[in-house]
């Protein structure tokens, strides 16, 4: 199948200071990418759809200020979280729709990258 | 809004035995996908089993299979002779078609297999 690669798997950082997390679809080429956010034991919770070329669509309730997110090309998107605090702490996990076209619901996971926020 | 509910935070089964994972969801919508995803420890997040809403028949892939029940909403899923390999958390969730691949996830069943 399809990978998604994320980066970096762990990130710890200051407070005040942002983090950038890379999305990176392998060996296929996606327009769409999705953001979410993972609290431990709990479900995801989908901040926001990344779209090549243009700007991303947030969910209601999620600060675009506070998480930036650039679609450059077609195989990378990313999430910078900007001046980031201890409630920003969370796991992040990106994804991309399936290669077979039409609306199956089939995502691409990347890893997850865990940032702690000192 | 459409919610999903998974009701069993956490269960236990043996190696070789069958489990059930149960899954609610709500919705006023007649055509929807659903799935099953897993979340292996330290891993990434892989489709399990998908089903469409308009076909009666339950979808099966190897070992897994779903008991789909459109009437009332529920979407359970049956892991047969499990392996060690099943732990794991699994998400149930659901997708309009209109959605653009958009999922709204339950909140997990975190699914232990024992020797």
């Amino acid at each position: 199948g399809a990978v998604v690669s994320q980066h970096p798997s762990w990130v710890i950082c200051k407070s005040g200071t942002s983090v950038k997390i890379e999305c990176r679809s392998l060996d296929f080429q996606a327009t769409t990418m999705f953001w979410y956010r993972q609290f431990p034991k709990q479900s995801l919770m989908l901040m926001a759809t990344s779209n090549e070329g243009s700007k991303a669509t947030y969910e209601q309730g999620v600060e675009k200020d506070k998480f930036l997110i650039n679609h450059a090309s077609l195989t990378l998107s990313t999430l910078t979280v900007t001046s980031a605090h201890p409630e920003d702490s969370s796991f992040y996990i990106c994804s991309a729709p399936s290669l077979a076209g039409g609306n199956t619901g089939e995502l691409f996971f990347g890893e997850g990258s865990r940032l702690t926020v000192l | 809004a459409q919610t999903v509910t998974q009701s069993q935070p956490e269960m236990s089964v043996q190696e070789a035995e069958t489990v059930t994972l149960s899954c609610t969801y709500d919705t006023s919508e007649n055509n929807y996908y659903l799935f099953w995803y897993k979340q292996p420890p330290s891993r990434q997040m892989i489709l399990v089993i998908r089903q469409e809403a308009y076909k009666q028949q339950n979808a099966t892939e190897n070992r897994f299979s779903v008991n789909f029940q459109k009437a009332a909403k529920s979407f359970s899923l049956k892991i047969s002779d499990s392996q060690l390999g099943d732990t794991a958390m699994y998400f149930c969730a659901f997708m309009k078609p209109s959605t653009a691949s958009k999922l709204t996830f339950g909140t997990g069943t975190r699914l232990q297999v024992t020797l």
